[in-house]
Formats: structure tokens, sequence, C-alpha cells
């Protein structure tokens, strides 16, 4: 069965600091890939995505992401995280071109201290 | 509108009762989807319109759940003799392609219903 796996519940990070958030995918082509943003009380926000091409994918607020075949992970990351990044994240996958079924991992929540 | 509104914000149903959650998409989107999300949880597709058409209701997680969009604009998620289980949020999107334009789709703030 398809499936999306966000590893990492719950993460805290420093502000300033560097962030990693890790998404594998189980597939059998490669999908198109999605990561979304989810603050609390508001809808999901769309941060990038990837279909082909260039494997490092840059999206909004300063985030990008990386997508590894060999790897099947499209880990999300931002070189320095700012207090409002907090929220709660969520990598997403269609199955390909015509395919319109999101279907999201179970998010990590990310917390942000000074 | 300038986004996809959804309304009632904030639901709560006593076992067993009827609800309707409204979806308004952005003007002129031809595609609309429902999803569910549970607490803790991603959200997981529900159904798909396009304009007025119901093409996928695969999601659906039984026959008390029914969506509906008349004209091809605003949606309507009714839910019958609600479960505590049924208690979630409601997601609408909308995207102003077909079904390939799930990549430019556009999230509501959605509907929490709880129910006691």
């Amino acid at each position: 069965a398809q499936s999306v796996t966000q590893p990492d519940i719950h993460i805290t990070v420093s502000e300033g600091a560097s962030l990693e958030l890790r998404c594998n995918y189980s597939y059998g082509a490669t999908p198109y890939l999605f990561w979304y943003v989810q603050s609390p009380g508001q809808g999901l926000q769309l941060l990038l995505k990837y279909f082909s091409g260039d494997t490092l994918v840059q999206g909004i607020k300063g985030f990008e992401a990386e997508f590894k075949r060999s790897q099947s992970s499209f880990n999300l990351r931002k070189p320095s995280v700012h207090w409002s990044d907090a929220a709660e994240y969520f990598c997403a996958v269609v199955p390909g071109a015509g395919s319109y079924q999101l279907t999201f991992g179970k998010g990590t929540k990310l917390s942000v201290i000074p | 509108g300038a986004g996809v509104s959804q309304s009632p914000r904030y639901k709560v149903a006593k076992r067993g009762q009827d609800v309707a959650l409204r979806c308004d998409p952005i003007s002129g989107h031809v595609s609309l989807f429902w999803y569910q999300q549970a607490l803790g949880q991603g959200p997981e597709f529900l159904t798909y319109f396009q304009n007025e058409a119901q093409l996928d209701k695969s999601g659906l997680p039984s026959d008390r759940f029914f969506a509906e969009r008349p004209e091809g604009s605003v949606s309507t998620l009714k839910i019958q003799r609600t479960q505590q289980e049924d208690s979630a949020v409601y997601l609408c999107a909308s995207s102003l392609r077909d079904r390939a334009g799930v990549a430019e789709a556009f999230f509501g703030q959605g509907t929490r219903l709880t129910v006691v």
C-alpha cells in the first residue's frame, strides 16, 4: 500500500538554528511530492512541490526540500528557523500525473525556542 | 472571496444528530476536494468534485457521509447520525484546474466537528 512516513512527531529547535524534517514515501514509481504547513486554527499552506527535474526544490518562507530517489525521501530544510515557523508540517504525495488524491503523512510539530 | 471559506468554524453535535458543513471555494475554481483530519493525524481524502460532478467519493467513510455541489460552486458535506469517531477537522480545498490542479489547490481553515 502507498504510504508516507514522517518519523518525527515533534521537533524542538532554537531560533536561528537549522532545521530538517524527514519524509519517506512508499510508492512504485516517483510520485509528485509536497510539503504543507499548518498553523493553529489555519488551513494548509503549500510550501513547495516536486514533480520532476532538479531534485533540490525551493519554496516559500526560505524552505527547500531535496528529493532522493535512492532513499525514497523528500526532506524539508531551512538554514535558520524563525519563531514564526512554529507550526505543524505535513509531507504529502500523489501517485503521478492526473492523480489528485493527496496522501499525507501524520505530520511533524515544530516548536521554536528563543 | 479571497480564499476558500468554510462554515461553521466549530460545530458541536450530539451523537445521532445530523450536521451540514459548508465550503465556499474561490470563485471560478473547477475542482473541489474534501478532506478529514482526525486529531494527531494528517488529512485524509474524502471526495472530489469537478464542477458539479462528484467524480470520486471513494474516501467517504460510510453511507452516513454525503457531499454535494449542485451548481458547481458552493459545496456541502453532510453527515447523518453523527458518531464520536466523526469528530475531526473537515478541510475543503479548491483549484482552478481540473483534477491535475491538486498541486495548486488552496485549503480553507476547516470546520472542527466535535461529537459528544
